[in-house]
């Protein structure tokens, strides 16, 4: 059984930084792409960040490009969201999600329960 | 970007009606490269098709959908009382492109 699940959320101020994790299992994690994607409340789905399965392509949207950081460590089945610079327009529940293929930007097919980031003073 | 408004907002129905969702990108899409996914309150979001028209792994039959260019449609011949929900297209094939739409929520009458 495949499963996300989504750490390092929390309250933090604006202008600091918050390091989110997301441990998976239940699949080859080195062979797919892995994305973030937050959920602000009440609202629909954005896309952050996404990540090929090897590292060797990352992209972000532009609302958190220069800010936030894609990475993932394969021997570890982890993926990690390094988010600096944080504002408040960033409080929102971030989910790590599997992208259906090893090069990222297909559809996601499964989704972590998310961790929420509240950025406030 | 591409932007990819979704039409109705809000659809209001009744279990056993068909419902059906619109998503009109404001280019066209590539390779048909577009999808759908339902979210229910508290809950992450689930892929129901992809490819425009694939449906994704578990997902009952009374879920179609078709579309190419910039117009997609999702259908739901009858509703159960477990679709009422949200639901949101997606485009994929690059980063540049990796965008949601608003969303429409199907509703109960």
């Amino acid at each position: 059984e495949v499963q996300l699940v989504e750490s390092g959320g929390g309250l933090v101020q604006p202008g600091r930084s918050l390091r989110l994790s997301c441990a998976a299992s239940g699949f080859n994690f080195n062979d797919y792409g892995m994305h973030w994607v937050r959920q602000a409340p009440g609202k629909g789905l954005e896309w952050v960040a996404g990540i090929s399965w090897n590292s060797g392509i990352k992209g972000y949207a532009v609302s958190v490009k220069g800010r936030f950081t894609i990475s993932r460590d394969n021997a570890k089945k982890s993926l990690s969201l390094q988010m600096n610079s944080l504002r408040p327009e960033d409080t929102a529940l971030y989910y790590c999600a599997k992208d259906m293929e090893y090069a990222g930007y297909a559809p996601l097919d499964y989704w972590g329960q998310g961790t929420l980031v509240t950025v406030s003073s | 970007e591409i932007v990819l408004p979704q039409s109705p907002g809000t659809l209001s129905l009744s279990p056993g009606e068909r419902a059906t969702l619109s998503c009109r990108a404001s280019q066209s899409v590539t390779s048909s490269y577009l999808a759908w996914y339902q979210q229910k309150p508290g809950q992450a979001p689930r892929l129901l098709v992809y490819g425009a028209s694939s449906r994704a792994t578990g997902i009952p039959d009374r879920f179609s959908a078709s579309g190419s260019g910039t117009d997609f449609t999702l259908t739901i011949s009858r509703l159960e009382p477990d679709d009422f929900a949200v639901y949101y297209c997606q485009q994929y094939g690059s980063s540049s492109l990796f965008s949601f739409g608003p969303g429409t929520k199907v509703e109960i009458k």
